[in-house]
């Protein structure tokens, strides 16, 4: 079993809709970390958190640390927020490494 | 500001032969690492580098070298390519360990 799980794998939406994408971890953890993956290759790091709830722009990522399990929203999608999005996680005590999901490509539909 | 630039962003090897993939940042961070993305997979960490002068082994280091040869450069070494090496290659950095990491565009290299 992965130690970082993410759901659904594939999505697919129609512009505007309101997306949701999970991820589940096995470990304990000091943080989670959201990205994206743009079609062309290029990785660009949305958000860190421990806890809680953070926001930036259209995007919300949440985590609930006893559940081990986070979430990320996209509100009002648009067509450039096709992408992977791929959960990462820093286990307890672990320096350098960051433990990554597979990702869930996203498709976002004029 | 170019942030990280990796070079080169393509490469055709075959197997046996050697060759170095440059990551260069702008960002006066400590801390770069290397990663592999296979198909499939998730990113996975080769070798990391928590601030210059130091170098530790990450997840997949079996076949590969690292140099931090100052704050701003970290590379990576294949010594004798094999196919199972084919993969894109990121490098990535952030001002600490524990901090969000910047990364460069990759490098898709294909050994035959």
């Amino acid at each position: 079993k992965n130690e970082v799980e993410q759901s659904p794998q594939n999505l697919t939406a129609q512009e505007g809709e309101f997306i949701t994408i999970n991820c589940s971890y096995s470990v304990g953890i000091s943080a989670l970390h959201w990205l994206q993956q743009h079609p062309g290759g290029g990785i660009v790091s949305l958000f860190m958190l421990s806890s809680g709830k953070k926001k930036h722009g259209r995007l919300i990522a949440t985590i609930n640390i006893q559940e081990k399990h986070s979430s990320l929203h996209i509100t009002a999608s648009h067509p450039r927020d096709s992408a992977v999005y791929i959960c990462a996680v820093r286990s307890r005590g672990s320096q350098g490494n960051l433990i990554f999901g597979k990702g869930t490509k996203l498709s976002v539909k004029p | 500001n170019a942030g990280v630039t990796q070079t080169p962003k393509f490469q055709v090897l075959k197997t046996g032969q050697s060759m170095t993939l440059q990551c260069a940042q702008d960002m006066n961070h400590n801390s770069m690492y290397w990663y592999r993305q296979d198909p499939g997979m998730g990113l996975r960490l080769i070798y990391y580098s928590a601030s210059e002068g130091t170098t530790d082994k990450g997840e997949v280091p079996n076949g590969y070298n690292v140099s931090r040869l100052n704050k701003r450069e970290f590379s990576l070494r294949l010594e004798s390519a094999a196919p199972s090496q084919t993969s894109v290659y990121f490098c990535a950095t952030s001002i600490v360990l524990d901090q969000p990491q910047h990364f460069g565009d990759g490098t898709r290299l294909s050994i035959l």
